[in-house]
C-alpha cells in the first residue's frame, strides 16, 4: 500500500513563526497535494505538484508556500502563522488522472 | 463557486438502514467522481469511484449511482452498521494528465446508531 506519512500529528506554533509542514510518499507518485480540513468548509486545496519543482495554486494559496526539490518529498510553508491558519493539514498523493488519491493522517495546526 | 454540492450535511441512520448521500456538479468535464471515507483523527480514504459511462458501481455494502443527464451521483450504504460512522466527501475530476486534481463536496457525517 502507498503510504503517505506527515511529519507531525499536532503542531502548536505562535503568530509571526515560519512554519514547515512535511510530507513524504513512498510509491513514485507524480501528483502531492495540500489541502486543509476546517469544519463546515471541507477540504480546500492550497497547493498542488504534479512533477519535482513543479507547484500550482489551489484555491486558497495566500499566506503560503511549498517546496518540491524531491519526487517523494512535498512541503507547506506558512511563511508567517496566523491564528486563522489554524486547522487541520491533509497531505495527498496520486499516481494521476483516475487513480484517486492517498491522504497522510493530517497535522492539526494551531497558531496562539 | 461550489463546483461539487453534498448533502446533507449530516446523516442519522439506525443499524441495518440505508444511507445515502448525494452530489451534484455543473462542470460537465468532469469525468471521475471517487468517494472517500474520513474516520476521525484519520485522513481520508478511497472508498469506491465510477466514471461516467456506467450508471451504477457496487462494491459489498457501497453502491455509487450516477446519472449523467441529470449531473447527480449518490452513494448508498446498505445494511448501515456503527462501523460506518464517519465523514463521507464525494468528489470529481477532470481528465487529463499535468495538473490533475480533485474538487470535493464539503462533506457529509454519518452516524449510524444501535
Amino acid at each position: 500500500d502507498v503510504k503517505v506519512t506527515q511529519s507531525s500529528r499536532y503542531l502548536v506554533k505562535r503568530t509571526g513563526e515560519k512554519v514547515f509542514l512535511e510530507c513524504v510518499q513512498d510509491m513514485d507518485h507524480e501528483n502531492m497535494f495540500w489541502y486543509r480540513q476546517d469544519p463546515g468548509l471541507g477540504l480546500r486545496l492550497i497547493y498542488f505538484s504534479y512533477d519535482v519543482k513543479m507547484k500550482e495554486k489551489g484555491d486558497i494559496p495566500e499566506g503560503y508556500s511549498v517546496s518540491r526539490e524531491k519526487k517523494e518529498r512535498f512541503s507547506l510553508i506558512l511563511e508567517s502563522a496566523s491564528t486563522n491558519q489554524t486547522s487541520m493539514y491533509l497531505c495527498a498523493s496520486s499516481f494521476g488522472w483516475g487513480y484517486g488519491y492517498t491522504f497522510g493522517s493530517g497535522t492539526r495546526l494551531t497558531v496562539v | 463557486q461550489q463546483q461539487v454540492k453534498q448533502s446533507p450535511q449530516s446523516l442519522i441512520v439506525q443499524k441495518g438502514g440505508i444511507s445515502i448521500i448525494n452530489c451534484a456538479y455543473e462542470n460537465t468535464a468532469f469525468d471521475y467522481f471517487p468517494w472517500y471515507q474520513q474516520f476521525p483523527g484519520k485522513g481520508p480514504a478511497l472508498l469506491i469511484a465510477i466514471r461516467p459511462d456506467v450508471s451504477e458501481k457496487k462494491e459489498g455494502r457501497f453502491t455509487i449511482s450516477f446519472n449523467k443527464s441529470a449531473k447527480q451521483f449518490s452513494l448508498h450504504i446498505m445494511d448501515s452498521q456503527p462501523g460506518d460512522s464517519a465523514t463521507y466527501f464525494c468528489a470529481a475530476s477532470t481528465p487529463g494528465a499535468g495538473s490533475y486534481q480533485l474538487t470535493f463536496g464539503k462533506g457529509t457525517k454519518l452516524s449510524v446508531i444501535p
